[in-house]
């Protein structure tokens, strides 16, 4: 099965930008792979933040956008604010199968 | 709105079964791909398997094939994880959520030991 890789740990300032990527051992990224994107806080479920790529939940602040950049899915955060601070986890499909990344332990700092 | 609600975990010994229930109290059960979850203390995320809206196409993990069954039942709006042949290596906190939008339940904690 397919590998998926991201960053293990980012820092960002506050107020900063920070972007997490995740790639695939299988090749590049696409839209066919159907990417999202999860915060989890320690103690708590997955949090749901991205879907399709790009796509946000109602309850998805609007710092948070998704991309594919470079042949990877990226989670970009604008204006980095301490409640930010969390792991961050991608997931991609493979024509049924799905695949999570290892995560991001974001800090802000 | 999707609200799952995961039960059947507990302790138990290596070799043994559980199996797990994820209840969807909302109208659209049948209309999504149903996914389980695990994470096991300490660790990531691992995806483990999931289903179609009719029940015609399931898919594993490598480390849970032949071991593991997701199956669904929509007129109870409940998908199931039949676990056999368990080992230490299971011990996790199990969630279910849909396979689009990946709305989650809050999990079940299953503990494989002696």
């Amino acid at each position: 099965q397919a590998v998926v890789t991201q960053e293990p740990s980012l820092t960002v300032s506050p107020g900063g930008t920070v972007t997490l990527t995740c790639g695939s051992s299988t090749g590049a990224v696409t839209s066919r792979h159907y990417p999202y994107w999860f915060q989890q806080k320690p103690g708590q479920a997955p949090r749901t933040l991205i879907y399709d790529i790009s796509t946000k939940h109602s309850w998805t602040p609007a710092r948070f956008s998704g991309s594919l950049l470079g042949g990877k899915a990226a989670l970009t955060l604008s204006g980095a604010r301490p409640e930010d601070e969390a792991e961050y986890y991608c997931l991609l499909s493979y024509s049924g199968p799905r695949v999570f990344g290892g995560g991001t332990k974001l800090t802000v700092l | 709105e999707v609200q799952l609600v995961e039960s059947g975990g507990g302790l138990v010994q290596p070799g043994g079964s559980l199996r797990l229930s994820c209840a969807d109290s909302g109208f659209t059960f049948s209309t999504y791909w149903m996914d389980w979850v695990r994470q096991s203390p300490g660790k990531g995320l691992e995806w483990v398997a999931n289903i179609k809206q009719d029940g015609s196409e399931e898919n594993y993990v490598d480390s849970v094939k032949g071991r593991f069954t997701i199956s669904r039942d929509n007129a109870k709006n409940t998908v199931y994880l039949q676990m056999n042949s368990l080992r230490v290596e299971d011990t996790a906190m199990y969630y279910c959520a849909t396979g689009y939008k990946a709305y989650w339940g809050q999990g079940t904690l299953v503990t494989v030991s002696s």
